[in-house]
């Protein structure tokens, strides 16, 4: 049975103090880690695809980057704007669907 | 143009009711999904689509059925409903099935008393 385990649950964060989000994972075989945002009361936007470790993508302040085991999404000097909950998900070679995460919920004060 | 809508965006009813949640795609993909979410879990998948009339189930899919007759919509389907099915239920769309780049729509509310 694929795993995802983020941490911290919730992490709150003054503007321009960067930090990273975790995600730990296990899985049988790994076709892609997948990284989404999701505002409160909408649905959740795809932000990023990881699919080997060593991999980085990188969007305006943010920055994932995988390995074996884990994946972490790096904040760089973040603005209130960024304030989300972010969920990590991962697919396996067994089984097509992906396996979500619970999420961290990010709160950048100005 | 959000390309995925989700009717009623918010629900309630009653225990024993029948209710039917509607999402509508308009770009033609393949592949469509319905997750419930709630506190302290991640997304939890119901059961998904990858046709017209082909469907399959997900890790949560007791209690719920789905139906896909034409490729923008998929419905899913609570033939009595319980307290327990009182959730945020999101339909998601994707190009392939080995793409985990999903689009999600706005949400539907569901709030089973």
């Amino acid at each position: 049975e694929d795993q995802v385990t983020q941490s911290p649950e919730a992490l709150r964060l003054q503007e321009g103090e960067s930090s990273s989000l975790n995600c730990s994972y296990t899985v049988s075989g790994l076709r892609g880690l997948f990284w989404y945002r999701q505002d409160p009361g909408k649905g959740p936007e795809f932000l990023f695809t990881l699919y080997s470790a060593g991999e980085e993508k990188e969007k305006e302040r943010l920055k994932a980057t995988l390995t074996k085991k884990e994946s972490f999404l790096h904040i760089t000097a973040p603005k209130p704007e960024d304030s989300a909950t972010y969920l990590c998900a991962v697919q396996g070679l067994r089984y097509s669907t992906l396996t979500f995460g619970k999420g961290t919920m990010l709160l950048v004060s100005p | 143009d959000a390309g995925i809508t989700q009717s009623p965006r918010h629900k309630v009813t009653e225990t024993g009711t029948p209710v039917t949640l509607r999402c509508h795609q308009t770009e033609n993909h393949r592949y469509m999904y319905w997750y419930r979410q709630d506190p302290g879990h991640g997304l939890r998948l119901i059961h998904y689509s990858y046709g017209v009339k082909d469907t399959d189930k997900g890790e949560v899919s007791d209690g719920y059925s789905v139906s896909r007759s034409k490729t923008e919509d998929f419905l899913l389907t609570l033939e009595s409903a319980t307290s327990s099915q009182t959730s945020v239920y999101f339909c998601a769309m994707s190009t392939s099935g080995s793409t985990g780049e999903l689009f999600f729509g706005e949400g539907s509310r569901l709030t089973v008393l």
